[in-house]
């Protein structure tokens, strides 16, 4: 069983549309985390949320917002592609309130945008 | 605001040789650090966590140590092998926050 599932996997779509990045975990976790991996492979944090409140990167443009269902879902929304916004987006989950708790990784989503 | 650097930032070496892979932190009140792979166009696979009270934690050929007063860790890769040709990054959490912060990588090839 995928501990974290992401959904696409690939998405290619066209500047100025609005697309959704679907991220579910199974390990019971009350903390899920959205990162962006540049062509440069730098992993930056967008996103943090669990049930009390939601830690936003100052950096990241309000196009972008993540939706959480549930505990089990935090999905990534984007409005208004551009084409700086391709990349690799990288959900994950962690046991929020432990600071010591290990941080579980889904396989990424390759957005392209043309 | 935590900072974290990963020397070198890529590496090759032919098979066999140990290896070693530093990650450097800024904030030395750190919670946890997270050794992951990378293989290209693949996601992050978790191989080593190491607590703020251990020193060194062991899985394999991979050994990862920890030195908190100096904001220091490395990776140690024995024997290696072409299968271990991957990006290695590493995440601290530190700072009263949960969220992982990553360096940029070491990219290591492994030559047959």
């Amino acid at each position: 069983d995928t501990a974290v599932s992401q959904t696409p996997k690939y998405l290619v779509t066209q500047m100025g549309n609005d697309k959704s990045i679907k991220c579910e975990q199974n390990l019971g976790h009350d903390t899920m985390y959205w990162y962006k991996q540049d062509s440069k492979k730098f992993l930056k944090i967008m996103f943090s949320y669990n049930n009390k409140e939601l830690i936003i990167n100052e950096t990241v443009p309000n196009r972008f917002s993540p939706k959480s269902p549930d505990k089990a879902h935090l999905n990534l929304h984007i409005n208004s592609l551009e084409l700086g916004d391709s990349a690799v987006y990288f959900c994950a989950s962690s046991q929020g309130d432990s600071h010591n708790a290990e941080a579980f990784f889904g396989q990424g989503t390759r957005l392209t945008v043309v | 605001k935590q900072e974290v650097t990963q020397i070198p930032a890529a590496l090759s070496v032919p098979e066999g040789e140990n290896l070693v892979l530093n990650c450097s932190f800024t904030d030395s009140a750190i919670y946890n650090l997270q050794w992951f792979r990378q293989d290209p166009g693949k996601g992050l696979t978790s191989l080593l966590l190491i607590q703020s009270s251990q020193r060194e934690q062991t899985s394999g050929r991979l050994n990862a140590s920890l030195d908190k007063s100096s904001g220091r860790s490395t990776l140690y890769i024995a024997a290696s092998q072409p299968g271990d040709s991957a990006t290695y990054l590493c995440a601290v959490k530190a700072g009263g926050s949960y969220i992982p912060t990553f360096g940029r990588g070491t990219s290591l090839i492994v030559h047959p």
